[in-house]
């Protein structure tokens, strides 16, 4: 969905480095989203926020940080990257006027390789 | 929390034929049921959903049904198509607003022509 993008697109990295992810969306949403999808595993929640103001862990948050810079800017940040976070890494909005029923748009996502 | 099972991991079908994908859920509280398709290279699209309010729900070859009771929806596919072929993801998520969709981990379809 272009009204959801990410960059880069790919990044190969060495283990150690720090790495950001960076999304950003002109669909107006106040909901973002950061996924991380490994094969057999399907999508896992990284981190949430619901406004600029409201950071939420997900399921599998050890080892990443986000930052909401502003309602459509979500960046997740690996401060010291590690093999097995080679992963398809997926950004996701939602609109939150939706109520509970928050159908989720989600960008190309990023493939990162952590050598 | 929320845990959402799926099966199966992988099926093929020929063309025309239906597939059904079933899933689980463990919150009797959870009340939104999505299904997404994940082609080749793209990011996961909603596809149909369903709420608890309500035990089926059909859009053209498409459906998904919900049992409460046995806490479990399944996707039904009928007259499938090669470009079908894709991972379906079903989720859950619970009725307060921050809430968030707890996804199962995916069956990969193959249609055969």
């Amino acid at each position: 969905d272009a009204d959801v993008t990410q960059t880069p697109r790919n990044r190969i990295t060495k283990t150690g480095k720090r790495i950001m992810l960076e999304c950003s969306q002109t669909k107006g949403h106040d909901r973002m989203y950061w996924y991380r999808q490994d094969p057999g595993l399907g999508l896992r929640l990284i981190y949430y926020s619901f406004d600029v103001k409201d950071i939420n862990k997900g399921e599998i948050s050890d080892g990443y940080s986000v930052s909401r810079q502003a309602q459509a800017k979500f960046s997740l940040s690996l401060e010291s990257a590690i093999p097995n976070q080679t992963a398809l890494y997926f950004c996701a909005t939602s609109d939150a006027l939706a109520g509970g029923y928050n159908e989720q748009f989600f960008g190309p996502g990023t493939r990162l390789t952590v050598l | 929390g929320e845990n959402v099972e799926q099966h199966p991991s992988t099926l093929s079908v020929q063309e025309g034929d239906s597939a059904v994908i079933k899933c689980t859920y463990s919150d009797s509280a959870s009340n939104y049921f999505p299904w997404y398709k994940q082609e080749l290279g793209k990011g996961p699209q909603l596809i149909i959903d369903i709420r608890s309010n309500v035990g089926e729900k059909k859009d053209q070859r498409i459906a998904v049904t919900l049992n409460k009771t046995a806490k479990h929806f399944s996707l039904h596919i009928t007259e499938t198509q090669p470009e079908d072929s894709a991972v379906y993801f079903c989720a859950a998520s619970g009725p307060q607003a921050g809430t968030a969709l707890i996804f199962g981990k995916g069956t990969t379809l193959s249609v055969s022509s």
